[in-house]
């Protein structure tokens, strides 16, 4: 019962390169979820999805792009790192319908210099 | 805009010392309340959650309460072990977003000294 896998765990970017986070969850969840977390920040939306097929964007969501081609993966892409997305990284996952807990994964720090 | 406060932002306690935690948000039509603990290196847990329609819910050591009225709402912790110390985070679900949306506080880390 691995509920949601990150990977990877910690990646050391230069700036303006590309790269995929991976996310995936096991429990037949609807809904996932991309959070970043900075010092002092707390946890911030990037993007999220209702279901395969859809994405939608959060709160910061410059910067990034997702795609939820099959319903137990959620990837994120940087497609020209800047050191501003220097961060850790968590990805979510949650059932269908409102007022349900969240399940996170163990996070991807990256680091762009 | 839709948002939740928690203080305190750091919390240190001796070992078997209650510890509090305080949150307020603004969208008086939230209704779900859940609380997280982040160890160190991992990801946010749910601990302990409570909807609207309660007051008050209790899991061994934790508690939370629901004050809808005056739109807060606290983690209670007693007879804290070192193993409870750790971030923990408050959210609220606001009415709109038409998905299962939550809005964290900004984290409280706590510390518990043998």
């Amino acid at each position: 019962n691995a509920g949601v896998t990150q990977t990877p765990k910690f990646r050391v970017l230069k700036t303006g390169q590309s790269m995929t986070l991976l996310c995936a969850q096991d429990m037949n969840h609807e809904y996932m979820y991309w959070y970043r977390q900075d010092p002092g920040m707390g946890l911030r939306l990037i993007h999220y999805s209702v279901g395969e097929g859809t994405t939608a964007k959060g709160e910061v969501p410059d910067g990034y792009n997702v795609s939820r081609l099959k319903k137990q993966n959620f990837l994120l892409g940087l497609e020209s790192a800047a050191p501003s997305q220097t961060s850790v990284y968590f990805c979510a996952s949650s059932r269908q319908g409102l007022n349900y807990g969240y399940t996170f994964g163990s996070g991807t720090r990256l680091t762009v210099v | 805009g839709e948002n939740v406060e928690q203080h305190p932002s750091t919390l240190s306690v001796q070992e078997g010392d209650s510890a509090v935690i305080k949150c307020t948000y603004s969208d008086s039509a939230s209704n779900y309340f859940p609380w997280y603990k982040q160890e160190l290196g991992k990801g946010p847990q749910l601990i302990i959650d409570i909807r609207s329609n309660v007051g008050e819910k209790k899991d061994q050591r934790i508690a939370v309460t629901l004050n809808k009225t005056a739109k807060h709402f606290s983690l209670h912790i007693t007879e804290t072990q070192p193993e409870d110390s750790a971030v923990y985070f408050c959210a609220a679900s606001p009415l709109s977003g038409g998905y299962n949306k939550l809005i964290f506080g900004a984290g409280t880390r706590l510390a518990v000294h043998p």
